[in-house]
């Protein structure tokens, strides 16, 4: 068992690009939540799949951001046209998908829009 | 909606003292409660959990008891060490929600 795993780990970028981010999850795992966290914060829901559903979204996740998860395996997060507000940690989380079942997080994507 | 408020730090402690984080939330239904830890620079790394009213979550010498009562989840460590210095957040999910962090607590141990 790898662990969620997410690439890249650091990504700078100028405001109005592009960016996807990629995350794996523990393979045996049906949901997959994405989470925001800024400086000083808890993390903050974004959005979750169950398989290759998507099946809430967060009002946090503007119409910027769009999250996949084509197979049911790794899921990716993009956002388009970056803005300097968008610099936070995007983190990944994986669970088997029962009730009130414990989430396992990845390192991270540390996002900084100059 | 759900809610978790955590003590504010920093939290500055010498090697060897005893720890407490204070954690209490809001929820509608019976969450499952959580701590998690991030050391710097990285992911949430998962330190304990309870499922249920009176249940004690246990790890590394960590423990915090699910007090239905007091709507509350302290953390608690009787001697910690410099390597215990991250941030700790305390979190719940009611059902199949996801999760619901507080702001989190610096801890910095000292030697």
């Amino acid at each position: 068992d790898t662990g969620v795993s997410q690439n890249p780990r650091h990504k700078i970028t100028k405001r109005g690009q592009n960016v996807t981010f990629r995350c794996d999850p523990i393979s045996e795992h049906n949901r997959l939540y994405w989470y925001r966290q800024t400086l000083g914060q808890g993390p903050e829901f974004l959005t979750y799949f169950q398989n290759e559903a998507q099946l809430e979204k967060s009002r946090l996740l503007s119409d910027r951001f769009s999250a996949e998860r084509p197979k049911g395996s790794f899921s990716t997060l993009e956002i388009q046209r970056t803005e300097q507000g968008d610099s936070a940690m995007y983190l990944c989380a994986s669970s088997l998908g029962t009730s009130k079942e414990t989430q396992y997080f990845g390192p991270g994507t540390r996002l900084l829009v100059l | 909606g759900d809610s978790v408020t955590q003590m504010e730090g920093p939290v500055t402690l010498s090697e060897e003292a005893f720890l407490t984080i204070n954690c209490t939330y809001t929820a509608t239904g019976y969450p499952s409660l959580f701590w998690y830890v991030q050391y710097p620079g990285e992911g949430l790394q998962l330190l304990l959990k309870a499922t249920k009213a009176d249940d004690k979550g246990s790890n590394k010498g960590f423990e915090a008891t699910y007090r239905k009562e007091t709507t509350s989840f302290h953390l608690e460590k009787g001697s910690v060490q410099v390597s215990d210095s991250a941030v700790y957040f305390c979190a719940l999910t009611s059902g199949n929600t996801p999760l619901v962090f507080g702001k989190g607590t610096r801890l910095s141990v000292i030697a």
